[in-house]
């Protein structure tokens, strides 16, 4: 099983500013099978990002997704925070079953 | 507009069963995997597993939490899927999400609202 590991657990910004969040995995994922979501209290998840890097339809450019060589160090940046991006961000990998779930980073307003 | 809606959720005793439907539109169902996730109050994602479009078998695949007393099925004429929980444990109280997933070269992905599953005596 791919363990995903998220950190930080909590980021505390202001909007405006830049937010960094990191996804480690315990082995590479291959061909970079790796998606990011943001859920909000009460909602489903939304696709963000998929393949690493590339953004799911309808979502600003505001977010970007990235990926080392390595295939086990994931980030997902968030140029300039809006009012709507304060969530719980998860990562997910869909490269081979069981999918597994980063644990989540909360970004909230600081 | 793509839609998928969860239904079947409720109150159930431990040991008991339960069959949650999703039912899907806006899409070519059949064309596509279905999955399902849940997630524990108060707590992440989970997934809890897939089942292939026919064209690649309609095979099956769970986490190993849920696996033997889980299953899930698809209808594609009616483009519904499900997902039949046997021997129903407290931990497995969680809202139950369907979810049109990525994989097998597709990148669409799509979730239903959730439908609430409380395991209680």
């Amino acid at each position: 099983e791919i363990v995903l590991t998220q950190s930080p657990g909590t980021l505390s910004l202001s909007p405006g500013e830049r937010a960094t969040l990191s996804c480690r995995a315990s082995q590479s994922v291959s061909r970079s099978q790796l998606a990011w979501y943001k859920q909000k209290p009460g909602q489903a998840p939304r696709l963000l990002i998929y393949g690493a890097s590339n953004r799911a339809a309808g979502i600003p450019d505001r977010f970007s997704g990235s990926g080392s060589g390595s295939g086990t160090d994931f980030t997902l940046t968030i140029s300039r925070l809006e009012p709507e991006d304060f969530a719980v961000y998860y990562c997910q990998h869909y490269v081979i079953s069981p999918w597994t779930f980063g644990q989540g980073t909360k970004v909230e307003i600081k | 507009e793509v839609q998928l809606v969860e239904s079947g959720g409720g109150l159930v005793q431990p040991g008991r069963s339960l069959r949650l439907s999703c039912t899907a539109s806006g899409f070519t169902f059949s064309d596509y995997a279905m999955s399902w996730f849940r997630q524990a109050p108060g707590k992440g994602l989970e997934w809890v597993g897939f089942i292939r479009s026919a064209a690649l078998g309609g095979t099956t695949e769970f986490a190993a939490s849920v696996k033997g007393r889980f299953t899930i099925s698809r209808d594609d004429s009616k483009s519904i899927a499900y997902l039949q929980m046997d021997s129903l444990k407290i931990e497995d109280t969680a809202v139950y999400f369907c979810s049109r997933p990525l994989g097998w070269g597709k990148t669409e992905n799509d979730w239903g609202q959730g439908t609430l599953v409380t395991v209680s005596s």
